[in-house]
């Protein structure tokens, strides 16, 4: 595998229900993000860690909860989720957090999650 | 706060010209970007241009930047199928103190290439 890879790639859930999504990636970068990708509204940042510490977090509702066990490996931890929170949630990765063209972030595939 | 606009469709027949276009709030944004995104993929960086620069070309893309106006946008030359997608244009960083891995993005533009 190369690159930034995401799974699963369709989620369906109920609103009581608890899963995780999972983000990897292959390319020895230091700074991994999570992004929401909403049908009619910009991309919207979520969460963003740097050397497994989370160094941004947008006003996320709680039942959103991020883990970064390693460099290579983020998580989002789904719990009691909202219908409005179906969307596309991208995961992405850069080599640091410094921004700039030189430190491009690398996108997965996403995972589409529909919250009945 | 920050905003980046853009028209959520277009739609251009096979080897026609096709031109994105993008307006945006924060002055300070040392770079712009255009991410494409196809059916079932991550968003790919296609391009940049440096908020010093008004022209930047690769290859079949141009992007052209007024930054007086705050307008960015992106032609693609002899605009092939393969070209349909969701365009998204993005600025950043926005500053220095912060996180700055940010970008902001546009609603991202669908670009409809017809035979």
């Amino acid at each position: 595998e190369t690159g930034v890879t995401q799974t699963p790639r369709h989620l369906v859930m109920g609103m009581t229900n608890k899963k995780s999504l999972k983000c990897e990636q292959h390319l020895g970068h230091n700074a991994m993000y999570w992004y929401k990708q909403s049908a009619k509204k910009p991309l919207e940042l979520m969460f963003v860690y740097s050397l497994e510490e989370r160094v941004e977090n947008n006003s996320v509702p709680s039942r959103f909860s991020p883990e970064c066990p390693n460099s290579s490996h983020l998580f989002l931890h789904l719990h009691t989720l909202q219908p409005e929170d179906s969307a596309l949630y991208l995961c992405a990765s850069s080599q640091d957090q410094t921004g700039g063209i030189y430190n491009e972030q690398f996108f997965g595939p996403g995972t589409r999650l529909t919250v009945l | 706060g920050e905003d980046v606009e853009q028209s959520l469709f277009l739609s251009v027949r096979e080897g026609d010209s096709s031109v994105i276009n993008c307006t945006y709030t924060d002055s300070s944004s040392t770079y712009l970007y255009w991410y494409k995104q196809e059916p079932g993929a991550g968003l790919q960086l296609l391009t940049y241009i440096f908020s010093n620069m008004d022209m930047k070309q690769d290859q079949r893309l141009t992007v052209l930047l007024n930054k007086k106006d705050k307008h960015l946008s992106l032609r693609i030359a002899d605009t092939q199928t393969g070209d349909s997608a969701i365009y998204f244009c993005a600025e950043g960083p926005l500053n220095y103190g912060g996180s700055q891995g940010n970008l902001i993005f546009g609603k991202g533009t669908k670009l409809s290439v017809k035979p």
